[in-house]
């Protein structure tokens, strides 16, 4: 089983609809989670972290949910500059290193 | 902002070729990686460091090795380039690792063995 793991995609959404995006861990003490955003052929750029009481950033959302072992990304009223590779990142328990997962794409259409 | 470079955005190399990668960070993190993009696999840790002088292999270390002298720099090595490394190579800083704070990558190599 591998430790992150994300539904690949295509998510293909219209403006202004709301999609989620899971990634499951496997590690049950992995300790910090993050989401990056990767536009095509550019680097991960950090999105957000995602803490334990959840947090939101103006249309993003970020949860976690220990228990079922997954981290979830809400964005609310798409744009079409939301369309992009949306990477999921846990740290293990024990480890420093993280592990990314392979990554989410959404494209927003018109 | 934290930024990292790297050297070159595009390369194009021959095989058997030696191929010095350099990624140089302007923040004074301790904690640099290596990482290499494939589609369908993405992200995979080749090295990284955490300290001048201090390397560790990552997922898939093979063919490749790394030099640290400076703080802010960090090289990837390619000893003798071959086709399957014909990739997209990111760098990535991090004040601790990445655990509380993430990463900051460079805006990657794009190489090409030929």
């Amino acid at each position: 089983r591998k430790e992150v793991e994300q539904d690949p995609g295509p998510f293909n959404v219209p403006e202004g609809a709301t999609v989620a995006f899971n990634c499951t861990y496997s590690n049950s003490a992995s300790q910090s989670f993050f989401w990056y955003r990767q536009d095509c052929r550019k680097e991960p750029k950090l999105l957000m972290s995602v803490y334990s009481s959840g947090n939101e950033d103006g249309r993003f959302t970020a949860q976690l949910n220990r228990a079922s072992q997954y981290i979830s990304l809400l964005i609310r009223d798409s744009k079409l500059s939301d369309s992009a590779t949306y990477l999921c990142v846990v740290n293990m328990g024990g480890s420093y290193i993280p592990t990314f997962g392979r990554g989410t794409s959404l494209i927003v259409h018109p | 902002d934290v930024k990292v470079t790297q050297s070159s955005r595009y390369l194009v190399k021959r095989t058997g070729e030696k191929v010095f990668l350099e990624c140089v960070q302007d923040m004074d993190h301790e904690n640099m990686f290596w990482y290499r993009q494939d589609p369908g696999l993405g992200l995979r840790l080749i090295y990284f460091s955490y300290d001048v002088k201090m390397k560790e292999k990552g997922d898939i270390p093979e063919g490749y090795s790394v030099s640290r002298e400076k703080k802010e720099r960090f090289s990837l090595i390619l000893e003798s380039a071959s086709t399957n490394q014909t990739s997209m190579y990111l760098c990535a800083s991090s004040l601790d690792r990445g655990k509380l704070y993430g990463y900051t990558f460079g805006s990657g190599t794009r190489l090409t063995v030929v």
